[in-house]
């Protein structure tokens, strides 16, 4: 079974640039999830997916992120403009139903560094 | 506020010996408790979690968490560490209805040899 792919590995821009990540979830898994993993600490919740409907996108900073999911497989993160902080690993993760209760499948990560 | 804290950031084993990393939560009622590892250049990986009854539960990999009401915890133990084990552990919480997975700081394991 394939997992949740993640591209690109790594990106290096400058602050007020524009960056995109995406994520292919495990077929069938209806929940995504992207989370934001800043250096030192744990991973943080930034919107949650049920097939192509927002669920919780309670702590995304949207005046500067926005994500998409489209027919409900596929998914997008994109920042602009991008600031220093922002500098992180994205983390994509998938579940067979919301929540999965906690069992979520993640994929290897974006790490972005912003300069 | 409901939180989740491993009061751990760094923690070094010598290979063979046993481990505990620590996990505390704040919350009114017993969350839903969960174990991940991320080793390097990898995605998190569940190692076990807790939902209700037995209060031991055996994971992956040879890992065990015991839950504590009285102490609000969620200790992982193994008892006897390999260089494999060399990793990140988060301990993670659902609290509530929505879900949500909150996770903890971190505990970095690094094992000598």
């Amino acid at each position: 079974e394939a997992g949740v792919a993640q591209s690109p590995r790594y990106k290096i821009i400058e602050k007020r640039q524009s960056v995109a990540f995406w994520c292919n979830p495990i077929s069938g898994h209806a929940t995504l999830y992207w989370y934001q993993q800043i250096l030192g600490q744990g991973p943080k919740l930034l919107i949650q997916f049920q097939n192509n409907g927002v669920v919780d996108d309670s702590q995304l900073p949207k005046d500067r992120f926005s994500a998409e999911r489209l027919k409900g497989v596929d998914s997008t993160l994109k920042i602009q403009p991008a600031k220093l902080e922002d500098s992180a690993v994205y983390l994509c993760a998938s579940s067979l139903e919301t929540g999965g209760i906690g069992k979520l499948f993640f994929g290897s990560g974006t790490q972005l560094s912003v300069l | 506020a409901q939180s989740v804290t491993q009061p751990d950031i760094h923690i070094t084993v010598s290979e063979g010996a046993s481990l505990e990393l620590r996990c505390n939560y704040s919350y009114g009622a017993t969350p839903y408790l969960f174990w991940y590892v991320q080793s390097p250049g990898q995605g998190l990986q569940l190692l076990l979690k807790y939902f209700s009854g037995d209060t031991l539960v055996q994971g992956i990999k040879g890992f065990e968490a015991e839950f504590k009401r009285s102490q609000s915890s969620f200790n992982l133990r193994k008892p006897s560490v390999h260089w494999s084990d060399a990793a990140e552990y988060f301990c993670a919480v659902v609290m509530d209805s929505s879900y949500k997975l909150i996770f903890g700081s971190g505990t970095r394991l690094l094992v000598r040899p």
